[in-house]
């Protein structure tokens, strides 16, 4: 079983939909990452969470400690919102970043 | 520069041959991490600086890879005798990273290398 776990793999959506991507963790962590990869492979960093909520534009983030488990959310969907959205801990013990294997996000007009 | 510079942006190169790839982190950034991402796949740590301290070099596929980061600058990673399973983007990203406290990551654009 992987350390970090992402669900759904691969999610389409129609233009304005609300979108959640989940993400699960089982590993004592200092800090959780949301990525956003474009297809020309550049990475971008989202948020950097260690408890709470954060909101950026239409994106939110929200982290439950407890529950070891995140969620990202995206209102209002847009075609140019379609990229590969990682989630990565960074382990308390290691310092090191783990990584999910990412949600496919398609947004169709 | 304000970000993390990789070079060379896309390399090909012969089965069998070596290749360097390039880091500069930002500024200042005592941290430095080596990712590699294969076609279709999620990413996969390499090796990790951390100022003067010993790399954690436990993400390294091989003894064909190795890396080096002269003080708190500039980072090369060194794929010899490169294989056809090399093939992939390499990520660095860097982090002003102190024990016990937590900051964001900055990415660089990453390094394409095709061995045909």
């Amino acid at each position: 079983k992987n350390e970090v776990e992402q669900s759904p793999q691969n999610l389409t959506a129609q233009e304005g939909e609300f979108i959640t991507i989940n993400c699960s963790y089982s590993v004592g962590i200092s800090a959780l990452h949301w990525l956003q990869q474009h297809p020309g492979g550049g990475i971008v960093s989202l948020f950097m969470l260690s408890s709470g909520k954060k909101k950026h534009g239409r994106l939110i983030a929200t982290i439950n400690i407890q529950e070891k488990h995140s969620s990202l959310h995206i209102t209002a969907s847009h075609p140019r919102d379609s990229a590969v959205y990682i989630c990565a801990v960074r382990s308390r013990n290691t310092d090191k970043l783990i990584f999910g294997t990412g949600t496919r996000l398609q947004v169709f007009p | 520069g304000a970000g993390v510079s990789q070079s060379p942006s896309n390399k090909v190169t012969e089965k069998g041959k070596d290749v360097e790839l390039r880091c500069d982190p930002i500024s200042g950034h005592t941290a430095l991490y080596w990712y590699r991402q294969r076609l279709g796949q999620g990413l996969e740590f390499l090796i990790y600086f951390q100022g003067n301290s010993a790399p954690d070099k436990s993400g390294l596929p091989s003894d064909r890879f190795s890396a080096e980061r002269t003080g708190e600058s500039v980072s090369t990673l060194t794929i010899q005798r490169t294989q056809q399973e090399d093939s992939a983007v390499y990520l660095c990203a860097s982090s002003p990273s102190l024990s016990g406290l937590v900051y964001g990551y900055t990415f660089g654009s990453g390094t394409r290398l095709t061995v045909v």
